[in-house]
């Protein structure tokens, strides 16, 4: 059974500090591995899809990586602001249409 | 487009008693899902439905049942509720390709007392 772990479960830095967050995995058959932000009590949003056969992707400010060989993926955060203050999950698809989370990465930017 | 929708957004059991939580996405996908979010567990998926028709059993079904209604709507039941599903449902969708990302709706907090 796949395994997914997030470290740390929290974080906290000051606002313009770049930062990383890390997801690794236990199975390395994959299919992909997608970057969420969750505000509490709300759902879960998108931030960056990798497929398996990719190495990395970016959206703005976010860039995320993918060694799948090695079972681990980061979430690298520049220049963080008080409004990326969420908790962030990582979640891989293994073989079939399963769907493994991690339990997240509460992160807090302080002004 | 109001992308995956839950009803309702809170809800307080007895135990025993039974409901169904309702799911709705308007995106024309083909996957969706049910998944319960505890404190220090993650997400964990409960069931999924791959196609209109088809629905399988995740990590943690016991207790459970599901409905493919139709393409939009994937409903899930808790026969005889009990207090370890006190819980935070969410429900999501993806188009069926391997490439595609999950899109999550709000939410239903459930607490069975």
């Amino acid at each position: 059974k796949q395994e997914v772990t997030q470290i740390p479960a929290a974080l906290s830095v000051p606002e313009g500090e770049n930062l990383v967050l890390n997801c690794s995995f236990t199975d390395s058959a994959i299919y992909n591995l997608q970057w969420f932000r969750q505000d509490p009590g709300k759902g879960l949003t998108s931030l960056l899809l990798i497929q398996s056969s990719q190495r990395e992707q970016t959206s703005g400010r976010l860039n995320a990586s993918l060694d799948k060989s090695s079972g681990r993926s980061t979430l690298y955060i520049a220049a963080s602001q008080p409004g990326d203050s969420a908790t962030y999950l990582c979640a891989v698809r293994s073989v079939g249409n399963q769907f493994y989370f991690g339990t997240g990465t509460s992160l807090t930017v302080i002004p | 487009n109001a992308g995956v929708t839950q009803t309702p957004k809170f809800q307080v059991l007895k135990t025993g008693q039974s409901m169904t939580l309702q799911c709705a996405q308007d995106m024309n996908h083909n996957s969706m899902y049910w998944y319960r979010q505890d404190p220090g567990m993650g997400l964990r998926l409960i069931y999924y439905s791959a196609s209109e028709g088809t629905t399988d059993k995740g990590e943690v079904p016991n207790g459970y049942n599901v409905s493919r209604l139709n393409k939009r709507e994937f409903s899930l039941r808790l026969e005889s509720a009990a207090p370890s599903q006190t819980s935070v449902y969410f429900c999501a969708s993806r188009d069926g390709s391997s490439y595609n990302e999950q899109f999550f709706g709000p939410g239903t907090r459930l607490t069975v007392l």
